[in-house]
């Protein structure tokens, strides 16, 4: 298994371009969830998603959107980036056991918007 | 609006020294709470507390979950410099589906 797995690792992007942060996860989980870490905070959540074709926004979703056509895959779209989405974004899973299980992480990538 | 609080923003300590870290916490529907440790990449998970799980421990580090005063203590004894790192409360609740709230870390320093 290599678990949640991200691409990719560093990116650096000019104001107003789009790209595409990939999350595959081969546990054949339910939920996956898309955070992003601003230096020195916690995790806040942008997206979300709790099977195939189905996903909801979380806490700040503006500026991304997300799609999950399958259950191994949930990758995040920024369109037209702006230096607020300069952070670290991991993505996570988890089977989805009534929230008595632990979500696993991805490696991160981090994004710098100039 | 649900809330996580955590206690203190950051600490020093010398290796071999005790600490305790504080999550105190404000959501409806409650349903775990989560410690994970952040060193410089993803987060990796410690523990989990529930209703039928209040009280965890691994080696050095040992966990309790207090739901009536709404908040989870994180002890290290004997602190060694590779316990250096943020260390995470996320709290799990339910609204329609399940979802992580997550504090904004401790930040550990342990010196030789």
């Amino acid at each position: 298994n290599a678990g949640v797995t991200q691409t990719p690792k560093f990116r650096i992007l000019k104001i107003g371009q789009s790209m595409t942060l990939q999350c595959t996860q081969d546990m054949n989980h339910n939920y996956m969830y898309w955070y992003r870490q601003d230096p020195g905070m916690g995790l806040k959540l942008i997206y979300y998603s709790v099977g195939a074709g189905i996903t909801d926004k979380g806490e700040v979703p503006n500026g991304y959107n997300v799609s999950r056509s399958t259950t191994e895959d949930f990758p995040l779209r920024l369109e037209l980036a702006a230096p607020s989405q300069t952070s670290v974004y991991f993505c996570a899973s988890r089977k989805g056991l009534g929230g008595t299980d632990t979500q696993y992480f991805g490696p991160g990538t981090r994004l710098t918007v100039l | 609006e649900d809330k996580v609080v955590q206690s203190p923003l950051s600490l020093v300590v010398h290796e071999g020294d005790t600490v305790t870290l504080n999550c105190s916490y404000e959501v409806t529907n409650f349903r775990s709470l989560l410690w994970y440790k952040q060193e410089k990449k993803a987060p990796t998970f410690l523990f989990m507390l529930t209703s039928s799980g209040i009280e965890k421990k691994s080696g050095r580090l040992s966990s309790i979950l207090d739901k009536k005063e709404l908040f989870s203590i994180l002890n290290i004894t004997a602190t060694q410099t590779g316990d250096s790192a943020v260390y995470l409360c996320a709290v799990g609740v339910f609204s329609g589906t399940y979802k992580y709230i997550f504090g904004t870390g401790t930040r550990l320093k342990v010196l030789a």
